[in-house]
């Protein structure tokens, strides 16, 4: 049972132009967002994350909107450069696991970005 | 400089071993984590952490034991019970393993089975 969904496995895009990368998930409970970056062998990168109570958080070209309606969460660059090529993890948390709340993260597949010059 | 180090980046395990993956952080975290991460997949979380002399099992820690003696210090031991140890693997910690944390990851290190 996949709880985190990233279901486009790979994106392409055009220096310069938004890349959007998608992510579902299903456990109504999760109520903290987060993105993370990785190039192959090399740990993950913390990019940005958002609570529930936002629809929207921005970081430099780096945004995120979450839909609590929809369960989805988006990640938009602007604009996209080659050095964003990489691999695109959402994660999402917290969970309660037998009264103990602790901060467990639940990942997607990720999704391979390729930006072209 | 402060961050997560793994050790080493490419581990060979022979049938019937056992191998102990280091992890260290000098970010003064009291949360540690060990994930593992299959091609095609998102990482999946085999043993946690939340303060020194207690851990907790994961989603998938069967095959797989770890030790917490030091706040600095989280090391995998992956067993001879572990019938599918080739993957990646990724430590990672966060300030107490509280609620919306950001947990931040090492340089991961590569198990090849022989």
């Amino acid at each position: 049972d996949q709880q985190v969904k990233q279901n486009s496995p790979s994106l392409s895009v055009q220096e310069g132009r938004i890349s959007i990368l998608n992510c579902d998930y299903t456990n109504s409970m999760f109520d903290y967002f987060l993105w993370y970056k990785k190039y192959p062998a090399e740990g993950p990168t913390f990019l940005i994350s958002i609570s529930s109570i936002k629809d929207k958080n921005e970081d430099g070209r780096f945004t995120v909107f979450l839909n609590k309606s929809a369960k989805h969460l988006s990640l938009h660059i602007v604009p996209s450069q080659p050095g964003d090529s990489a691999v695109y993890f959402c994660a999402s948390c917290c969970f309660n696991a037998g009264g103990t709340s602790y901060g467990k993260l639940t990942f997607g597949q990720g999704t391979i970005l390729t930006v072209h010059p | 400089d402060g961050g997560i180090t793994q050790s080493p980046k490419y581990l060979f395990r022979k049938e019937g071993q056992n191998v102990t993956l280091s992890c260290e952080q000098n970010l003064n975290h009291d949360a540690m984590y060990w994930y593992r991460q299959d091609p095609g997949q998102g990482l999946r979380l085999i043993y946690y952490s939340q303060i020194v002399n207690d851990f907790q099992k994961g989603d998938i820690a069967e095959g797989y034991s770890v030790s917490r003696e030091k706040k600095e210090s989280f090391p995998l031991t992956v067993t001879s019970a572990q019938k599918n140890p080739t993957a990646f693997y990724l430590c990672a910690s966060s300030i107490a393993g509280g609620l919306q944390e950001t947990q931040y990851f090492g340089p991961g290190t590569r198990l090849l089975v022989l």
